[in-house]
């Protein structure tokens, strides 16, 4: 079964320092990867995908993440943490069940804090 | 990207009433889905809202207990029938757009969610 796991429930890094929020996936097949960022008291914003190709996938606000096949991660980063990045963030995977029923497998979410 | 308005942006509701949720989209979009978020947690999917059919529920989610509409493919609506607290949460609309192969990669996007307190 598809399944997401953000192992850690908060980080902290000092602005200006780069960030990493972790993600590892479970999949069969091919895997469709997404981050989301969820800002206090409001919805859910796409940040990148990964779908094929490059391993790095730029995204919007100046983040990227990685994929790692062979150690099935998808790990969101930045290379200088803003105050204002500060948010839940969100890694999902896109899953198929037998009745071809297609929808995304969230991950518990990571806040993020960034310190001035 | 769709622009999706949800309404309304939050409520408080008497326990044993039902409230019902709205999601219009600017745009015409394959899918339609509506979760449900414990403030500060993850989503959890409650179901697949089907053009013109039955929506599509998750395990633990009743047609009974949330009755799902889409006349159409810019308009939705979410029902939380007889509300005790424990319906007290962040419902928020969601919409994926695509056709064919495309929908696996097609991300998601989010309406601006509606905090219901039930009392």
């Amino acid at each position: 079964a598809q399944s997401v796991a953000q192992p850690e429930d908060q980080v902290n890094v000092a602005e200006g320092n780069p960030l990493t929020v972790k993600c590892t996936y479970s999949v069969s097949g091919n895997p469709y990867l997404f981050w989301y960022v969820q800002y206090p008291n409001r919805g859910l914003q796409f940040l990148l995908k990964y779908i094929t190709g490059d391993n790095l996938v730029k995204g919007s606000y100046g983040f990227e993440a990685e994929f790692n096949k062979s150690q099935t991660s998808f790990h969101l980063k930045k290379p200088s943490a803003l105050v204002s990045d500060s948010a839940l963030y969100f890694c999902a995977v896109r899953s198929v069940n037998a009745g071809n029923n297609r929808k995304l497998i969230w991950g518990l979410g990571t806040s993020l804090a960034v310190n001035p | 990207s769709a622009v999706i308005s949800q309404k309304p942006s939050r409520d408080i509701c008497q326990r044993g009433t039902s409230l019902t949720i709205q999601c219009q989209v600017d745009s015409q979009v394959t899918m339609m889905f509506w979760y449900r978020q414990q403030p500060g947690q993850s989503l959890t999917l409650i179901a697949t809202a089907n053009q013109g059919s039955e929506a599509t529920y998750e395990s633990g989610f009743v047609i009974d207990k949330f009755p799902i509409s889409r006349p159409n493919l810019t308009f939705s609506t979410l029902t939380v029938s007889n509300m005790s607290p424990e319906d007290s949460s962040i419902y928020l609309c969601s919409v994926e757009d695509g056709q064919g192969s495309f929908l696996m990669n097609t991300e998601a996007f989010f309406g601006q969610g509606t905090r219901l307190t039930v009392v």
